[in-house]
């Protein structure tokens, strides 16, 4: 079963304009949620990361929203640059689970200039 | 600086070969981890293992092996290649914010 659920798929948006990816998740026991990016024929790197005693954490243009009740988090990118073109993955974990790291179906962002 | 290295980034295997994906990390991390990654699927975990020696099944280790050995070493074994076995496979070395991985290794089964 798919723990972590993404959307959408994929993603037009105009340079400068603001990206916005969506996951939710089922089990409550998780406690970390990173986001990973991606670019052609290399691993995931990781982007940016939140814990759920916070409903907001902000590393430059890229911003995590975390909504604990609704078991939800997003990725805004703010002023979207042709860079940013990438596949997005969110992911979530638990320490009682050995931290293994359950990941979304993976978004591709297209920045157009 | 930090590294992940998987042994091959391109393998063409012919269906029914013995397959063997190797990852070496040069962080001292007990934790290391094997995924397949597949369009719209997102990265799904094979196997993954806390220490030398030890292994433990992930969501899909049907068809896979793995060996630990060496702390820096972790390898992937495919028993007998299928052609539904032809993915993108990306091992990841280290926990949460030093959690890292490599550059993957993509493999097509003939």
């Amino acid at each position: 079963q798919q723990q972590v659920k993404q959307s959408p798929q994929s993603l037009i948006v105009q340079k400068g304009g603001i990206s916005i990816i969506n996951c939710a998740y089922e089990n409550t026991a998780f406690d970390y949620f990173p986001w990973y990016q991606q670019f052609p024929g290399k691993g995931p790197a990781l982007l940016i990361a939140i814990r759920p005693d916070v409903s907001e954490k902000k590393e430059g243009r890229f911003t995590i929203s975390f909504n604990k009740s609704a078991k939800q988090f997003s990725l805004h990118i703010m002023d979207s640059q042709p860079g940013d073109s990438a596949t997005y993955f969110c992911a979530a974990s638990w320490g009682a689970a050995g931290n293994k790291l359950t990941f979304g179906g993976g978004t591709r962002v297209l920045v157009k200039p | 600086d930090v590294k992940v290295t998987q042994s091959s980034r391109y393998l063409v295997k012919r269906t029914g070969e013995k397959v063997f994906l190797e990852c070496v990390q040069d962080m001292d991390h007990e934790n290391m981890f094997w995924y397949r990654q597949d369009p719209g699927l997102g990265l799904r975990l094979i196997y993954f293992s806390y220490d030398v020696k030890m292994k433990e099944k992930g969501d899909i280790p049907e068809g896979y092996s793995v060996s630990r050995e060496k702390k820096e070493r972790f390898s992937l074994i495919l028993e007998s290649a299928s052609t539904n076995q032809t993915s993108m496979y990306l091992c990841l070395s280290g926990l949460s914010s030093e959690a890292f991985f490599g550059q993957g290794t993509r493999l097509t089964v003939v």
